[in-house]
């Protein structure tokens, strides 16, 4: 059984720090990584995609990976009170392109206080 | 780029009739897409993945034969809630599969059996 493991939250932070938000995943044979947000009652938004291990910038979003040690990560500088929403974090399987469902955590929810 | 689209966004129905909902990428082509539920607080739970041209492989304890799925070309793939009833009633998503494993989620349709 894949698991994709994130903690539940709700982590809350002040508005302009710095949201740090974690997921490991057992398949150690997954090539892609993924952070997607969903705001209550919405569909999920893909916000980052990673697939090399170090790390990834796309404004204030940074994706971090570590193959290694079955980790991936999502930082959000400068947090907004729009930033709050709850973040899945998903991983492929061991086949990319091979039309197999992604594997998702259950979400951590994020809440910026202003 | 990567747009999906979902059709209807909102259907409520009387219990016992069927209610189609359409999904679309609009930009790009998707031999697979995926349908998920989700109920008010709880995870995306896959329901099933369909493939351009073949059966729809559904995940346990999903019954074919009232989820119908039918994907008949690479940019459409459909869900047919057959005799609906009340416990139906859940936030349907669809997701179409793009480069590397990434997928790219429709905006979610809420259907409500009366």
């Amino acid at each position: 059984q894949k698991e994709v493991e994130q903690n539940s939250g709700p982590l809350s932070v002040p508005e302009g720090a710095i949201a740090s938000l974690n997921c490991t995943y057992s398949d150690r044979g997954s090539q892609s990584f993924f952070w997607y947000r969903q705001y209550s009652g919405k569909s999920p938004e893909l916000i980052m995609s990673i697939y090399s291990n170090g790390d990834k910038e796309d404004g204030r979003f940074t994706a971090q990976l570590n193959k290694a040690s079955q980790y991936v990560s999502l930082l959000i500088r400068d947090s907004q009170p729009s930033d709050s929403a709850t973040y899945l974090c998903a991983v492929n399987g061991r086949d990319s392109n091979s039309g197999y469902a992604l594997n998702f955590g259950k979400g951590t929810s994020l809440l910026v206080t202003p | 780029g990567a747009v999906v689209s979902q059709h209807p966004s909102r259907v409520i129905c009387k219990s016992g009739t069927s209610v189609k909902i359409e999904c679309r990428s609009l930009d790009f082509q998707a031999t697979t897409m995926f349908w998920y539920r989700q109920f008010p607080k709880q995870s995306l739970m896959l329901m099933a993945t369909s493939n351009e041209g073949s059966k729809a492989t559904y995940e346990q304890g999903v019954e074919k034969d009232k989820f119908l799925i039918n994907h008949a070309s690479l940019t459409l793939s459909t869900l047919t809630v057959t005799s609906a009833h009340p416990e139906d009633s859940s936030f349907y998503i669809c997701s179409a599969q793009g480069h590397m494993d990434t997928q790219y989620f429709g905006p979610g349709t809420r259907l409500t059996v009366l």
